[in-house]
């Protein structure tokens, strides 16, 4: 069964720094997703992203997070400058429809962003 | 807010018993999914059901819906120790296209 792979699984990463996080989506989807789960919370949206651009995004994405679709197979995230509270396990998501429509979103395994 | 509130948040039964969580959301949908999460993995979709859908299987999942009430359950009949997991409701948002996610009921089944 096709699935959403992400890397890594778990960074570590110094506050300031930069990090990217890689997902492959399901190769046939259309839209894509960041999510994340700060530890014992709820899962939250961040952003979607369809036709090469960002269709939605929530207030947690800020001018500090973006993303990119470099090459038609990979889907990436950036925090620019990390903050310990951007420690958060942090999922992709992908789907061939809007979830509006009644499309399932995918969700990967996730990658562990430890900010320290 | 739209987001959906699982009932109970926590849950702990016998192998082979039958365990029911209860997710309820405030904003006219058109479907609702539930996903399971083992502690510290990804989200695994469970089963979509849509709003025109009172009732749907999968498996020993069984998942209403009540669009009147504004609630959904999960059932899951003979649970296994494997079962052991957050379970969440997620629904789409008004107009957009992301899920607002619940808190989830946490799952523990006992060998």
């Amino acid at each position: 069964e096709p699935e959403v792979t992400q890397t890594p699984s778990h960074q570590v990463t110094q506050m300031g720094q930069e990090v990217i996080l890689r997902c492959v989506p399901i190769s046939n989807h259309l839209y894509f997703y960041w999510y994340r789960q700060i530890l014992g919370q709820k899962v939250e949206f961040l952003v979607s992203f369809y036709n090469n651009e960002i269709s939605e995004k929530s207030e947690i994405f800020d001018d500090q997070f973006s993303v990119e679709r470099p090459d038609g197979s990979n889907f990436t995230l950036k925090i620019r400058s990390t903050k310990l509270e951007d420690s958060a396990m942090y999922f992709c998501a992908s789907s061939f429809g809007q979830s509006n429509s009644g499309n399932t979103i995918y969700f990967g395994e996730g990658s562990w962003l430890t900010v320290v | 807010s739209q987001q959906g509130e699982e009932d109970p948040q926590a849950l702990s039964i016998q192998e082979g018993e039958n365990a029911t969580m209860n997710c309820s959301y405030k904003t006219s949908i058109n479907n609702l999914q539930w996903y399971r999460q083992n502690s510290g993995r990804g989200l695994v979709h469970l089963i979509l059901i849509r709003s025109n859908e009172r009732e749907k299987h999968s498996g020993r999942l069984r998942v209403t819906l009540d669009t009147s009430k504004k609630s959904s359950s999960l059932l899951i009949t003979a649970s296994r120790a494997a079962d052991t997991a957050s379970y969440f409701c997620a629904t789409p948002r008004t107009g957009a296209n992301n899920l607002f996610f619940g808190t989830g009921t946490r799952l523990t089944v006992i060998p």
